[in-house]
């Protein structure tokens, strides 16, 4: 009965690589996110989609390509992956009724670069 | 945008004591006044939220207060257990047709010295 999943938990690759990162949520919300927490801990938002309809874009590098086959699932999708891009990955949903509410974070996707 | 600016960034006190952390934020239609508590390798999980038309709020030994002239609000933590020891994000959000938004603090990561 996990609200927001990921897949996968810990993710490591060589630079240059493309690689996906897939989140799903069962709670029956509208909106999903992606953020990045960087080595400091800082956490920044990405992307947002609603309804399968792109949102937020948060000047993120084209490299990052997130999709959105239902409202259910957000996946994220990396090309030409670079050391800075090493971090853990947060997806999360929230209602998205127009109110702002509590947002359910997955569990991480820990990304390292070599 | 929004910018929230968290202090201190790192705080120690000892089990039984209290804590407070203190937040800032810059978007005066800002509405919605989250606290999300992260302990090491987990996910942000919300311990306790406030909306703006309430100046405070308290969830047994967790309490929080805003002050929308000030744009100011504060976390606190009375008779901390070990168990507190976690790294503390304030959030800052407004209600916006589906497009809301979490603008987080830079983090604070509390120690309880047994």
């Amino acid at each position: 009965d996990t609200a927001v999943s990921q897949t996968p938990k810990y993710l490591v690759t060589q630079m240059g690589n493309d690689k996906s990162i897939k989140c799903e949520q069962n709670l029956g919300h509208d909106t999903m996110y992606w953020y990045k927490q960087d080595s400091k801990k800082f956490l920044k938002i990405m992307f947002s989609y609603n309804n399968k309809e792109l949102i937020i874009n948060e000047t993120v590098p084209n490299r990052f390509s997130p999709k959105s086959p239902d409202k259910a699932h957000l996946n994220l999708h990396i090309n030409s992956l670079e050391l800075g891009d090493s971090a853990v990955y947060f997806c999360a949903s929230t209602e998205g009724s127009g109110r702002a509410n509590e947002q359910f974070f997955g569990p991480g996707t820990r990304l390292t670069v070599l | 945008g929004e910018n929230v600016e968290q202090h201190p960034s790192t705080l120690s006190v000892q089990e039984g004591d209290s804590a407070v952390i203190k937040c800032t934020y810059s978007d005066s239609a800002s509405n919605y006044f989250p606290w999300y508590k992260q302990e090491l390798g987990k996910r942000p999980q919300l311990i306790i939220d406030i909306r703006s038309n309430v100046g405070e709020k308290k969830d047994q030994r967790i309490a929080v207060t805003l002050n929308k002239t000030a744009k100011h609000f504060s976390l606190h933590i009375t008779e901390t257990q070990p168990e507190d020891s976690a790294v503390y994000f304030c959030a800052a959000s407004k209600s916006n047709f589906g497009n809301e938004k979490l603008t987080f603090g830079t983090g604070t990561r509390l120690t309880i010295i047994p």
